[in-house]
């Protein structure tokens, strides 16, 4: 158990539908970080949050955004959902303060766009 | 050329035999290396990281990092059937500070 939870763990949605995703911070991380994992691929980089600010993004377009609160949780939204975004969606906790800065991985959240 | 690189496998090793998986990565400015094990339906966990030159251990793993190579390695000893799994290198540009770039996984199958 890492400590990062995220919500939901399933998902259904249509193509063109709008999707929130949620994750919970392990406590003492500042640094929220999102990664999407295709099946069979190992996870890509979408984007990270520190201090409630974007820093840093992958390569992914604009309909991928986020949010990070003041109690460091963040949210993931996707836009116009495309067959292609049906992946797994992890969130990634760390301390950007520490040394290490070492990202903790929650469970999940399996998105199937239909 | 890939970022990071990792032969997808299946990787199958006798148990209690030594498992050697491997990754080598583009970016010279790498300075941080990370070994995750992933459960089918699961997500990543992080058995290993390492920042020097050389090995690392920690109980059965072993880390190996050359920088010069551009090559890191995880060395599994006493497998077992538990340890059955895809591994997942992750290189960090500085240490530990935004993105992780990950190779696709080694799938590594220990057989009883």
């Amino acid at each position: 158990e890492t400590g990062v939870t995220q919500s939901p763990t399933h998902l259904i949605k249509t193509r063109g539908q709008q999707v929130t995703l949620r994750c919970s911070s392990q406590s003492g991380h500042n640094t929220v970080s999102w990664y999407q994992q295709a099946l069979g691929q190992g996870p890509q980089f979408i984007f990270q949050y520190y201090r409630e600010e974007e820093n840093g993004r992958g390569n992914f377009p604009p309909r991928f955004s986020g949010l990070q609160f003041p109690n460091y949780s963040s949210e993931l939204n996707v836009n116009a959902l495309e067959l292609d975004d049906s992946a797994l969606y992890l969130c990634a906790s760390s301390s950007r303060d520490a040394a290490k800065n070492i990202q903790y991985f929650g469970a999940g959240t399996r998105l199937s766009v239909l | 050329q890939k970022e990071v690189e990792q032969n997808s496998g299946p990787l199958s090793v006798p148990e209690g035999a030594i498992a050697s998986l491997n990754c080598t990565y583009s970016d010279r400015g790498s300075q941080s290396f990370f070994w995750y094990r992933q459960y089918s339906g699961k997500s990543p966990e992080l058995i290993m990281f390492i920042y020097s030159n050389g090995d690392k251990e920690d109980g059965r793993f072993t880390a190996q990092l050359n920088k010069a190579s551009q090559y890191v390695s995880l060395l599994i000893r006493d497998s077992q059937p538990s340890d059955s799994a895809t591994y997942l290198c992750a290189v960090g540009p500085r240490q530990g500070a935004q993105k992780l770039v990950f190779g696709q996984g080694t799938r590594l199958t220990i057989n009883p």
